[in-house]
């Protein structure tokens, strides 16, 4: 079965420092792909990244950046020189096939992040 | 911007009653999801839709949860009667396509069963 799991519960760091997220995942499939959600108080998420288990480049939107490692099936996430506005619950996913022929999300339990102003 | 569309927010029950949430996808989305989110965990995905057809609702707990997409567009997720344990977050998503797996999120309607 897949699995996600995200180790840091809560996360809080003072305004302008750097955080990094991690997410560690299990899998059988060779082709897949991960996310990054992010879950501010309203509570809807809102959809960071989508990266591919082909493509292993590190990719930089803005402050946000994103590690992806296959050796140690790790994909964490880093946001620089954080603000106020990144307070939110911030979730890892992984795409899976299933017996259905469907693709399934299955998430990990979320990181909450606070920041301090 | 095209927005997944969600009502109620906010639920209020006492349990045994019955409840109902709502759930517009995008304009064109042929693909719907009902997940729920127990408080401090990650959603789980309850039933997906492939136009009007259940494509999974291996997770749907079908004694008590029914869900329909009689004409392929919006959604209705039921509880009844609803337990105390129903007390979660339901969030509604939407994608272009079947094997698409970009999904947007709708605002998600809170369940409290009292």
């Amino acid at each position: 079965a897949q699995k996600v799991t995200q180790a840091q519960t809560e996360i809080s760091v003072v305004e302008k420092e750097d955080v990094t997220l991690d997410c560690v995942y299990e899998t059988r499939d060779t082709t897949y792909y991960l996310f990054w959600y992010k879950q501010p108080p309203s509570g809807e998420l809102v959809f960071l990244i989508r990266r591919n288990s082909f493509d292993e480049q590190n990719e930089i939107s803005g402050r946000y950046s994103w590690n992806f490692q296959k050796s140690t099936s790790s994909f964490n996430f880093t946001i620089t020189a954080s603000q106020v506005v990144d307070s939110a619950v911030y979730f890892c996913a992984l795409s899976e096939d299933t017996n259905f022929g469907n693709e399934k999300l299955t998430f990990g339990t979320g990181t909450r992040l606070t920041i301090i102003p | 911007e095209a927005e997944v569309a969600q009502s109620p927010r906010y639920k209020i029950t006492e349990k045994s009653q019955a409840v109902a949430f709502w759930c517009d996808p995008i304009s064109g989305h042929a693909t719907l999801y009902w997940y729920r989110q127990i408080l401090g965990q990650g959603p789980e995905l309850l039933v997906q839709f492939q136009d009007e057809s259940v494509v999974d609702d291996s997770q749907l707990p079908k004694d008590r949860f029914s869900a329909e997409r009689l004409k392929g567009v919006d959604s209705t997720l039921k509880i009844q009667p609803a337990e105390l344990g129903d007390s979660a977050m339901y969030l509604c998503a939407s994608s272009l396509a079947y094997r698409d797996n970009e999904q947007f999120f709708g605002p998600g309607t809170r369940l409290t069963v009292l």
